[in-house]
């Protein structure tokens, strides 16, 4: 256990489908990241967020939209995804500024598009 | 172009042998490294790193040699054990650019038979 929380732990959708993932850190952390692991790839950090703010954006489309109402809680909210967009979805959070050396994961969610 | 090489996809080493998983990087300005082990159906944890102003950083089991000059850094799990088995994801940073950003290798999966 890591202290970061993600629901649903699988999720299927097609490509028209509305859906939300959910991520929890119970650790106090002030910033929270979205991670996207494709197949064969390394992991690609997508949102970052920090203090509720988002700090960074790595050029991902617009379908995928990332939500932090607070510092314990993130969301991605997806919408017509396309079927490349089929990957492991990792929630990290860590503390401190730039905090980059350390993360805590979640276990992911792992999205099939049809 | 990738900044952050993991060679080696797969490795098998037996019981209480030393493991040995190397990782290279061609980004001059990468100056702290991690390294996370990953468990099937679980998000990566932390578990070692190392600062470019070493040149070695143990923990147990675990040491990180970090060669700058070669930009190369290398895990070494002596004895080895079989909970070992895990994928391990070598990643860097580059502290100075003000980012959040972690950038990882593709991962190098280890078993170790009893």
């Amino acid at each position: 256990e890591t202290g970061v929380t993600q629901t649903p732990r699988h999720l299927v959708m097609g490509m028209t489908n509305k859906k939300s993932l959910k991520c929890e850190q119970h650790l106090g952390h002030n910033a929270m990241y979205w991670y996207k692991q494709s197949a064969k790839k390394p992991l690609e950090l997508m949102f970052v967020y920090s203090l509720e703010e988002r700090v960074e954006n790595n050029s991902v489309p617009s379908r995928f939209s990332p939500e932090c109402p607070n510092s314990s809680h993130l969301f991605l909210h997806l919408h017509t995804l396309q079927p490349e967009d089929s990957a492991l979805y990792l929630c990290a959070s860590s503390q401190g500024d730039r905090g980059g050396e350390k993360l805590f994961f979640g276990s992911g969610t792992q999205l099939s598009v049809l | 172009d990738q900044q952050v090489k993991q060679n080696s996809p797969s490795l098998s080493v037996q019981e209480g042998r030393i493991s040995i998983l190397n990782c290279d990087y061609t980004n001059s300005m990468f100056d702290y490294f991690l390294w996370y082990k990953k468990y099937p159906a679980e998000g990566p944890t932390f578990l070692i790193s190392i600062s470019s102003i070493k040149d070695k950083n143990e923990d147990g089991r675990f040491t990180v040699f970090l060669n700058k000059s070669a930009k190369h850094l290398s895990l070494h799990i002596v004895p080895s054990q079989p909970g070992d088995s895990a994928v391990y994801f070598c990643a860097a940073r580059d502290s100075g650019a003000g980012s959040y950003q972690l950038t990882f290798g593709k991962g190098t999966k280890l078993s170790v038979i009893p």
